[in-house]
């Protein structure tokens, strides 16, 4: 079956950018999509299509993919940003969606 | 404004079968480009993409999970209901459903999700 493959965790200090990576055979081809996940709180999305921006998401959260790797940057990493970060995408079939197993991203 | 709520039993014994309800607002599942997702989210651990269901009562399961869940809705109602039989301790999880859009290149991806609902299976 389809993976997403995430990095478990990001550290950076408060004002650093932070780069989350998922890596996928059907990104090349497929979009990638990114939630952040508070503790104790349902996912929002934060980026779809690789680098789109939904309203309401600050400008520091960025978006890109390349061959078969998608990044979510956040340039000026704040406190409020920790939390888990998953990319989302679909096999190359449409059959089925997946999630990446998710990156604790923390600022401090 | 859209919104979603997950309800159902907050606990189910084993092989028994969970019937959870997600109840919406602010949008028709008889529009074109729309659907539902439901996700789940064991404690601790990562989200697991479950599945949809489209305006068109077209459904996408997740392939290791297909044998065990249905999508229904009930469009007066704003209703989507997913039923998973033969319920095992390793299906304990929060439970959540999504407004879910098309995007280009025919990308469905969920933009609106509701508050979850857990659910812990035990005997």
């Amino acid at each position: 079956s389809y993976e997403l493959t995430q990095p478990p965790s990001v550290s950076v200090s408060p004002g650093q950018t932070a780069r989350i990576t998922c890596s996928g055979d059907a990104l090349p081809k497929k979009y990638a999509f990114w939630y952040q996940q508070k503790s104790g709180q349902a996912p929002v999305l934060v980026m779809y299509e690789d680098n789109r921006r939904p309203s309401g998401i600050p400008e520091r959260f960025s978006g890109s993919s390349s061959g078969t790797m998608a990044t979510l940057t956040i340039s000026g990493a704040q406190v409020e940003d920790e939390g888990d970060y998953y990319c989302y995408s679909t096999d190359n079939n449409f059959s089925h969606s997946v999630f990446g197993g998710g990156t604790k991203l923390i600022v401090l | 404004q859209i919104t979603l709520k997950e309800s159902g039993p907050a606990l189910v014994k084993p092989t028994e079968t969970l019937t959870l309800t997600c109840t919406f607002s602010g949008f028709s599942l008889n529009t074109d480009g729309l659907a539902v997702g439901w996700i789940r989210q064991p404690p601790g651990k990562a989200l697991e993409w479950l599945g949809l269901i489209y305006w068109d009562d077209d459904k996408h399961y997740s392939p290791s999970l297909k044998s065990r869940l249905t999508f229904t809705k009930n469009t007066s109602k704003n209703e989507v209901v997913l039923t998973m039989t033969n319920m095992d301790p390793v299906d304990t999880a929060t439970y959540y459903c999504a407004h879910s859009v098309r995007g280009d290149s025919h990308n469905w991806y969920f933009d609106l999700w509701g508050r979850g609902t857990l659910v812990t299976v035990s005997p």
